[in-house]
């Protein structure tokens, strides 16, 4: 499994765009970056995977550079129900051979302020 | 659809004894996961089910802690004799085969407090 480098903790102001990074340099050309959150007391909650092109959700957009080695996933505007842990995990699809674990790293602790 | 159902919402108990953590996946989906958060550890993968059938165990601490899933529908996780050091939050996780995600739902967690 690749291994992923997240900034430990990070602040963001309510309205302002949060921008999370991720490095994944020993990430496999198969692997999707996935990203998780978990808000305090919950499960963890899928928030929007990709391969190499940027992707958009109702949730977050997330940018993939064009070497595959990192990424940022961007709260377009954040509240303070966003405030959680952020999860970054490179996985290969189970249709294509990965498997179904995650496999969770430390996160980046995000605190929107108001 | 009420997501994944998990009971206790806690739990407390004494050293040595039996603890039976409980799970419902979300309807129709087919692989069923365990996982448990800890400070130390933070989550960990303790064992997964496709179709009932346990796939992976490799992450289960060791024999006093053991898993069933009797039908589709139904889950549980159990340790037997349960110590302080077991004290955590175990989630259970479902998803289905072939959706584009492979989502991963979550339950609310179950936290345990051994004593």
């Amino acid at each position: 499994d690749a291994k992923t480098t997240q900034p430990p903790s990070m602040d963001c102001a309510e309205g302002r765009a949060a921008n999370l990074p991720c490095n994944h340099s020993t990430i496999s050309g198969n692997e999707y970056v996935y990203w998780y959150r978990q808000i305090h007391s919950q499960g963890p909650q899928y928030i929007i995977h990709g391969l190499k092109n940027n992707e958009t959700n109702e949730m977050a957009s997330l940018i993939i550079t064009e070497d595959r080695k990192s990424s940022t996933l961007i709260l377009p505007h954040a509240t303070l129900r966003d405030t959680a842990v952020y999860y970054c995990i490179p996985r290969a699809p189970r249709a294509q051979g990965g498997s179904e674990k995650l496999v969770f790293g430390k996160g980046t602790k995000l605190t929107v302020n108001p | 659809d009420a997501g994944v159902i998990q009971s206790p919402r806690h739990e407390v108990t004494e050293m040595g004894q039996e603890v039976t953590l409980r799970c419902k996946p979300i309807s129709g989906h087919d692989y069923l996961f365990w996982y448990r958060q800890t400070m130390m550890r933070g989550l960990e993968l303790l064992i997964y089910f496709n179709n009932n059938v346990p796939i992976d165990d490799s992450g289960m601490p060791e024999d006093r802690f053991s898993a069933k899933m009797p039908n589709a529908s139904f889950s549980t996780l159990k340790i037997q004799p349960s110590e302080p050091r077991d004290s955590a939050v175990y989630f259970c996780a479902s998803s289905l085969w072939g959706t584009n995600t492979d989502t991963q739902y979550f339950g609310p967690g179950t936290r345990l407090t051994v004593l």
